[in-house]
């Protein structure tokens, strides 16, 4: 079975702090990890993917997220948070059972003060 | 850019009624999905679908739900006799391979209201 825990439905940062948005997934075998953003009235859009390279995963708009085995974590991070990074951020997982169908988390939506 | 297009974006409905939830999903692309989010909750995976069969479906998608690709271009999600739990948003997506490494293109979403 494969599950995913997004921790905080929002995140509230000031424009050019660090955002950090968390994840952690549970899979009975080692998963694919994946990052979708969706901004306001948009579909959800692929931001990064972990499919057992290497384990910092470099996405887009200058986000990046660390797949750490040991913490079944897959934390979501960029440096400096921009005003247009206002977006609610998804987490999803691939973990076997013979599916590939991704879990997805609740959500976090991310609100970035000027 | 491809993109898939849901429609409508937004429907309002009263308890019992029909409901059919229309999706055009990226035009080479083989296989298709159904998720829905309730409000506050998680994505939640309804149905797969690949040549013109469900490949896989979970415990939500019950015998009001169905699915249908009418022609070659639209991918419909029916909902035969709708109840209040059923209001969420409904996302259609669409990839060309399975999903181990690929990606999922989603469209806008499709809100239900049931009222």
């Amino acid at each position: 079975a494969q599950s995913v825990t997004q921790l905080g439905s929002h995140v509230s940062v000031s424009e050019g702090a660090l955002v950090l948005l968390r994840c952690n997934y549970s899979s009975s075998v080692p998963p694919y990890l994946f990052w979708y953003v969706q901004y306001p009235n948009q579909g959800l859009q692929l931001l990064l993917k972990y499919t057992s390279a290497a384990t910092l995963v470099k996405g887009i708009n200058g986000f990046e997220a660390e797949f750490k085995k040991s913490e079944t974590s897959f934390h979501l991070t960029k440096p400096s948070a921009h005003m247009s990074d206002a977006a609610e951020y998804f987490c999803a997982v691939i973990g076997g059972g013979g599916s590939y169908i991704p879990t997805f988390g609740r959500g976090t939506s991310l609100i970035v003060h000027p | 850019e491809p993109e898939v297009t849901q429609t409508p974006s937004h429907q309002v409905t009263q308890m019992g009624q029909e409901v059919i939830l229309r999706c055009v999903p990226i035009s080479n692309h083989l296989y298709f999905y159904w998720y829905r989010q309730i409000l506050g909750q998680k994505v939640e995976f309804l149905v797969s679908f690949y040549n013109n069969e469900i490949s896989e479906k979970s415990e939500i998608f019950d015998d009001q739900f169905s699915v249908e690709r009418p022609d070659g271009s639209n991918f419909t999600l029916k909902i035969r006799s709708t109840k209040l739990e059923d209001s969420a948003m409904y996302f259609c997506a669409s990839s060309g391979d399975r999903t181990n490494t690929g990606e999922l293109f989603f469209g806008e979403g499709s809100r239900l209201t049931v009222l």
